[in-house]
């Protein structure tokens, strides 16, 4: 079936630091979702793309779709402590929502 | 704040009662979902609801009833559950299928 697989599983970070994330399918999509999950919490939706090549900003936060659109980037710019989650990719293109394994963030002062 | 409100925030049921967890949205989004979580894990989907007419059952078992009484309403009737579905349960929205979902803040289930 449909797997994405995010990395890396889990990142500790100090507070002011840039972070990396990124998702690959085994397929070619047309729609790649970015959520957040605080604990205790639904995922909220950070950003959404839409086609090949594009660059979109939220913020501190910038998400690109992979040219080969088998791929998403997420950039978190100058990390503070509210940035700590799970960071979730999703394909976005389907009936079905189908989630990357997530991205655990801790940022430490 | 979220725009996907789920009633009761927890339950904790024994494997004998009988009870809903509700959602509703006011965004005027056709396409509703639900969706299990367990923990360290993504959303799990359940069941779709696209026009008030259920378009997809994942699967899920008997136990799990959904009802869509209408646009703004989604309801999951449990009955007979097992410990293993204790889990977060979700509720999602969008306007139509294949577009953005929002979500609640989801319904901690505990099974006794």
């Amino acid at each position: 079936g449909q797997q994405l697989n995010q990395s890396p599983q889990s990142m500790f970070i100090q507070e002011g630091e840039d972070v990396s994330m990124n998702c690959t399918s085994s397929s070619i999509f047309n729609t790649w979702l970015w959520y957040k999950q605080d604990p205790g919490e639904g995922p909220v939706l950070l950003i959404a793309l839409y086609k090949a090549g594009e660059l979109t900003s939220n913020g501190r936060l910038t998400a690109q779709f992979g040219i080969t659109r088998k791929d998403s980037f997420l950039n978190i710019s100058a990390s503070i402590p509210s940035d700590v989650g799970i960071y979730f990719c999703a394909r976005g293109d389907t009936d079905k929502l189908i989630f990357g394994t997530g991205t655990r963030l801790q940022v430490f002062p | 704040d979220t725009e996907v409100t789920q009633t009761p925030k927890h339950l904790v049921m024994g494997m004998t009662n009988k009870k809903s967890l509700k959602c509703e949205q006011h965004m005027g989004h056709r396409a509703m979902y639900w969706y299990k979580q367990k923990a360290k894990k993504p959303p799990e989907l359940m069941f779709v609801y696209s026009y008030e007419k259920l378009s997809i059952n994942e699967s899920v078992p008997s136990r799990f009833s959904p009802e869509c009484p209408n646009s703004s309403l989604l309801n999951l009737h449990l009955h007979a559950l097992q410990p293993e579905d204790s889990a977060l349960y979700l509720c999602a929205s969008s306007q139509v299928v294949r577009q953005p979902q929002h979500f609640g803040d989801g319904t901690r289930l505990s099974i006794l």
